[in-house]
């Protein structure tokens, strides 16, 4: 199974802070990788897909880069309904493979 | 709208079985593949299972390949986990999750169910 690593594990930011969380594959899985934020109690919510596509109905301070094995989720500005968990999907092949997440605090 | 609502979750002793339903609306449930994707309380997200938009491919974690069973009943817009030898380690909240593209069996997530509590133990 292909491994996805996040880093970091949880930081600190203001709001109006840019963040930046950084997801590694194991092997190479092209541009197959999506983001989701997730709030307490909640489902998660796709971000972006195909590693850079913004979803629908997501704000524009989300964006995506990398292929390969890095990928990147950065968020310009943090809103205060940003502060949640972050987690990197690929969808490469079977089994499908979560990073452990990004925990994005209050600073 | 669109919607995946989850239900079926409960408490149930070790080794017995479970069997979970996630009901969509607002879209052609025949032509996407739909997963279920759990959380152990306090941990990230477990990929399970998928199910093909017609049932013709299925796949499953290792960790419950030859205990859970996906199946899905189109002309109910219904999809199903059946649960066997349920262990501690499964407790979880499960949610399903629609694939973006349709017919597709490798898309990412874009609409996910509210999740049903699943709690094993003695």
């Amino acid at each position: 199974a292909i491994q996805m690593t996040q880093s970091p594990s949880s930081l600190s930011a203001s709001v109006g802070d840019r963040v930046t969380i950084t997801c590694r594959a194991s092997q190479g899985i092209r541009n197959d990788l999506g983001w989701y934020r997730q709030k307490p109690g909640k489902a998660p919510k796709l971000l972006i897909y195909a590693a850079s596509s913004l979803q629908s109905g997501v704000p524009s301070r989300f964006s995506g880069s990398g292929s390969g094995t890095d990928f990147t989720l950065t968020i310009s500005s943090l809103q205060p309904e940003d502060f949640a968990t972050y987690y990197c999907l690929q969808d490469f092949n079977f089994p499908r493979t979560f990073g452990q997440g990004t925990k994005v605090e209050i600073k | 709208q669109v919607q995946l609502v989850e239900s079926g979750g409960g408490v149930v002793q070790p080794g017995r079985s479970l069997r979970l339903s996630c009901a969509a609306s607002g879209f052609t449930f025949s032509s996407y593949g739909i997963h279920w994707v759990r959380q152990a309380p306090g941990r990230g997200l477990e990929w399970v299972a998928i199910i093909s938009y017609d049932g013709s491919n299925k796949y499953y974690a290792d960790s419950v390949k030859g205990r859970f069973t996906i199946s899905r009943d189109n002309s109910k817009n219904t999809l199903y986990l059946q649960m066997n030898s349920l262990r501690a380690e499964d407790t979880a909240v499960y949610y399903c999750a629609k694939d973006r593209r349709d017919y597709e069996l490798l898309s990412a997530f874009d609409i996910w169910g509210q999740g049903t509590m699943v709690t094993v133990s003695s």
